[in-house]
């Protein structure tokens, strides 16, 4: 089945510590996209990439870092110095086009403890 | 700047009438709009797309949207709520020669009463 993975599904942090997200896609995709959810304020872009080897900031890329090596993979690396961490991250592809819809992954939580 | 607006936080509506989602939006030229909707603990799933044409774009599960240019809005509507139809939904943008960001608003929870 075509489709966006993200994996772990719930992944716990200890503070000062790196972690990555991963999300793979096999829907031969060029562009992927980072998000973060907060409740009550929506989803907000934190990286994303239209095609292999590059990627721009989003609104809020300030403790994150991602890498698109490859067209399938858009990991995304939670840093030290991201000081609120605690929040729900969703990885999105599309075909790149503008009237093209989004496919998101199943998302993961991630949890400072 | 673009932007997304879902002016409710929360719509409650009884099973078996009429409900609208509301969603304005600002963008430079034409714009690409979209609706999703969001199950608990889960990814988004899409719903409807205005690209061009018909203001009335109807989508998966017996939603509809209306385009409506003079008024920048895009509101979701369904004849017939179900409690099934229970969830968070987001209305998102994209707008031409503004690279391949896709916008969305803070979401709007509805609720369907049984």
């Amino acid at each position: 089945d075509g489709g966006i993975t993200q994996s772990p599904k719930y992944l716990f942090r200890k503070e000062g510590q790196n972690v990555t997200l991963s999300c793979e896609q096999n829907l031969n995709h060029d562009a992927m996209y980072w998000y973060r959810q907060d409740p009550g304020q929506g989803l907000r872009l934190i990286y994303y990439s239209q095609i292999v080897n590059d990627f721009q900031k989003g609104d809020i890329a300030e403790g994150y870092s991602v890498s698109r090596e490859k067209k399938e993979s858009f990991p995304l690396t939670v840093t030290s110095a991201q000081k609120n961490p605690t929040a729900f991250y969703l990885c999105a592809s599309s075909s790149g086009g503008l009237n093209t819809e989004a496919f998101f992954g199943q998302g993961t939580r991630l949890t400072v403890v | 700047a673009q932007s997304v607006a879902q002016p409710e936080d929360q719509v409650n509506v009884a099973e078996g009438n009429p409900l609208t989602v509301k969603c304005t939006y600002s963008v430079s030229g034409n714009p690409y709009l979209f609706w999703y909707v969001q199950y608990p603990n889960r990814g988004l799933q899409f719903l409807l797309k205005y690209i061009t044409g018909d203001n009335l774009v109807k989508g998966s599960y017996g939603f509809e949207a209306e385009f409506n240019k003079s008024q920048t809005s895009f509101h979701l509507k369904k004849p017939s709520a179900l409690v099934s139809d229970s969830a968070l939904y987001f209305c998102a943008v994209r707008a031409p020669n503004r690279d391949d960001k896709i916008i969305f608003g803070k979401g709007t929870r509805l609720h369907i009463l049984p």
